[in-house]
């Protein structure tokens, strides 16, 4: 089982700030299959980045996915207030797949 | 537009069995595959299984394998859950999924596993 570890566990800022949210597995994911998704409290999460950079349908811009091997990143741009939430990364490219355990963006 | 509803969810006794149902719309369901996703209270989300779009290939996570079944009836465009042997560790708001990857979630059918 391959094994997704996010940091840091939570990040607090302001509105208008950067976030930078890494993903790193326990191997190298071949054929960069890592999503990520945003969870917020009694919502349905919603897919983000898939392929690890490529945006899901109707995401805005300000959300961007990097990353290849075993190191990933999710950048959020200029954060609006509808951006604080839960974030989990995603592996889907093996048997089974995985999540990493999330790193919560809160208002500072 | 995408919807995929989740109902079956209920409150069982450790030991039981439980069926989710996910009723699928606005795509066309025989080509996806589709998962089921679930969180526990104040945990993270836990992938339970998928299954491919014939029904062909199935795969569990080792915590429900042997316990839960996925299956799909693609001309009802219906996804399922069997889940035996319920466990309290089972607790846990149930999601189905759409796509590989998942992309399109519903809003869940919460389980609760307690005597």
């Amino acid at each position: 089982e391959i094994v997704l570890t996010q940091s840091p566990g939570t990040l607090s800022l302001s509105p208008g700030e950067r976030a930078t949210l890494a993903c790193r597995a326990s191997q190298n994911l071949t054929n960069t299959y890592l999503a990520w998704h945003q969870h917020k409290p009694g919502q349905a999460p919603r897919l983000l980045i898939f392929g690890a950079s490529t945006r899901a349908t109707g995401i805005p811009d300000r959300f961007t996915g990097s990353g290849s091997g075993a190191d990933f990143t999710l950048t959020i741009n200029r954060l609006e207030p509808e951006d604080f939430a839960v974030y989990y990364c995603q592996q889907y490219g093996r048997a089974s797949w995985t999540f990493g355990q999330g790193t919560k963006v809160e208002i500072k | 537009q995408v919807q995929v509803v989740e109902s079956g969810g209920d409150l069982v006794k450790p030991g039981g069995s439980l069926r989710l149902s996910c009723a699928a719309s606005g795509f066309i369901f025989k080509d996806y595959y589709m998962s089921w996703i679930r969180q526990a209270p104040g945990k993270g989300l836990e992938w339970i299984s998928y299954i491919s779009s014939s029904g062909s290939t199935k795969d569990y996570a080792a915590s429900v394998q042997g316990r839960f079944t996925i299956s799909r009836d693609n001309a009802k465009n219906s996804l399922y859950l069997q889940m035996n042997s319920l466990r309290v560790e089972d607790t846990a708001v149930y999601y189905c999924v759409k796509g590989y990857p998942p992309e399109s979630w519903g809003q869940g059918s919460r389980v609760i596993v307690s005597s």
